[in-house]
């Protein structure tokens, strides 16, 4: 593993479902953070993590939920899936959070919810 | 609220210099980043500026004004693998990143 990975690459899923996003860092970043982006919009950020252990909420958190038991992952689940949340989902990470530190983006995961 | 306006789209030639302009109204500032992001892709970094000013790096500037709440990136000699989404994003009082829609950029032979 080099950097970022998340899976799955893409997905379609009914609404209604449960799903959970998967994020990996190998850079040993303290901070890490789950982004949505939708075409005409800039990217919002919707939970984050500044070590692991804690997490917080970003702009648009309703709908998610995420959690942080170590410091590789960094997984962001949607309870019951409607199509509002179809988007590109983005994961980053960065050495310290609450700084000026460069966050680095994963490739991302398509969300499709019918 | 907070506020970041670029142009939505621009096309430019192969060979020419571009600037990509960006203007903010956030609470509070600790940075203004670039980043590229070609289609299907991750956003990747360019630059960041905190000081008033500009930062070359390679064929590429950024350049900031605090009082006037505004940055461009400034693209010289434009290569066909310059054809991308350029986005802007500024560090609030909280650190954490507002996003700009970007700007797609078309580079034409």
């Amino acid at each position: 593993i080099a950097g970022i990975t998340q899976a799955p690459t893409s997905q379609i899923l009914a609404a209604g479902r449960r799903m959970t996003l998967r994020c990996t860092q190998d850079m040993r970043h303290n901070a890490m953070y789950w982004y949505r982006q939708d075409l005409g919009l800039g990217l919002r950020l919707i939970h984050y993590s500044n070590t692991a252990g804690t997490t917080g909420k970003g702009e648009v958190p309703d709908g998610y939920s995420v959690s942080r038991a170590n410091t590789d992952d960094f997984p962001l689940t949607l309870a019951s899936a409607v199509p509002s949340q179809t988007s590109v989902y983005f994961c980053a990470s960065s050495e310290e959070g609450g700084s000026t530190d460069t966050q680095y983006f994963g490739p991302g995961t398509r969300l499709t919810v019918l | 609220g907070q506020n970041i306006d670029q142009p939505t789209e621009m096309t430019a030639t192969e060979g020419a210099i571009v600037q990509i302009n960006c203007t903010y109204q956030t609470s509070g500032f600790n940075g203004l980043f670039w980043y590229q992001q070609h289609a299907g892709e991750a956003p990747t970094f360019l630059s960041y500026n905190v000081l008033d000013g500009l930062e070359e790096k390679g064929r590429f500037s950024s350049f900031l004004s605090r009082s006037k709440g505004y940055s461009y990136l400034l693209l010289k000699e434009l290569q066909m693998k310059d054809s991308a989404s350029y986005l802007c994003a500024v560090l609030d009082s909280n650190y954490q990143l507002i996003w700009g829609a970007g700007t797609k950029l078309i580079i034409k032979p």
